[in-house]
């Protein structure tokens, strides 16, 4: 199975700023890899998908971005309403498996 | 407006069976594949099953490969999870998702417990 090695778990940021979280894939998934927003009580919300694509209403300081196996999310100008955890998943192939998670809160 | 509205969870002894559904709507259900996926209590989300547009392939993770069939009634729009032998470690919000995992339900819990 594919394994997705997300950091840091847990990330403490202020208001304007600017986060990025990481997703290392323990095999080639090419550009299969989606990031999810989830609020509590909520069902995940889709991000980014093909590695660098912007979903639909999903303001434009969310970037996402390839080096390698490395794949990252990136919030600029930190908002109120983006604290949430953020999962990023391969969809590559069957199993697909998704990182463990990052929590971003409030500093 | 796409909606995916999942039902059919509820608390059962381990080694019982459940069937969830997943009705959709506002979109061609039978252009795409689904999935279903899985959140335990306080933990992260873990992807269980998918099936093709068709309904003639479907995936498993291992764990419960022989006893979860994943399915659907493209006339009525509808996914399915049937879930046998359950146990405890089943126990987890189980969601159903689009293709391309842009819509997903609200989810449904399923509690495995005597």
């Amino acid at each position: 199975d594919i394994q997705m090695t997300q950091s840091p778990s847990s990330l403490p940021a202020s208001l304007g700023d600017r986060v990025t979280i990481t997703c290392r894939a323990s095999q080639d998934i090419g550009n299969y890899l989606r990031w999810f927003q989830q609020k509590p009580g909520k069902s995940p919300r889709l991000m980014i998908y093909g590695a660098t694509n912007l979903a639909n209403g999903v303001p434009s300081r969310f970037s996402g971005s390839r080096s390698g196996s490395d794949y990252s999310l990136t919030i600029n100008s930190l908002e109120s309403e983006d604290m949430a955890i953020y999962y990023c998943l391969q969809h590559n192939e069957y199993p697909y498996t998704f990182g463990a998670g990052t929590k971003l809160e409030l500093k | 407006e796409v909606q995916l509205v999942e039902s059919g969870g509820g608390l059962v002894q381990p080694g019982r069976s459940l069937k969830l559904s997943c009705a959709a709507s506002g979109f061609t259900f039978s252009n795409y594949g689904m999935h279903w996926i899985r959140q335990a209590p306080t933990k992260g989300l873990e992807w269980v099953a998918s099936i093709s547009p068709s309904g003639g392939s479907t995936y498993y993770r291992d764990s419960v490969k022989g006893r979860f069939t994943i399915s659907r009634d493209n006339a009525k729009s509808t996914l399915y999870l049937q879930m046998d032998s359950l146990r405890s470690e089943d126990t987890a919000t189980y969601y159903c998702a689009t293709g391309g995992t842009h819509y997903w339900g609200q989810g449904v819990m399923v509690t495995v417990s005597s």
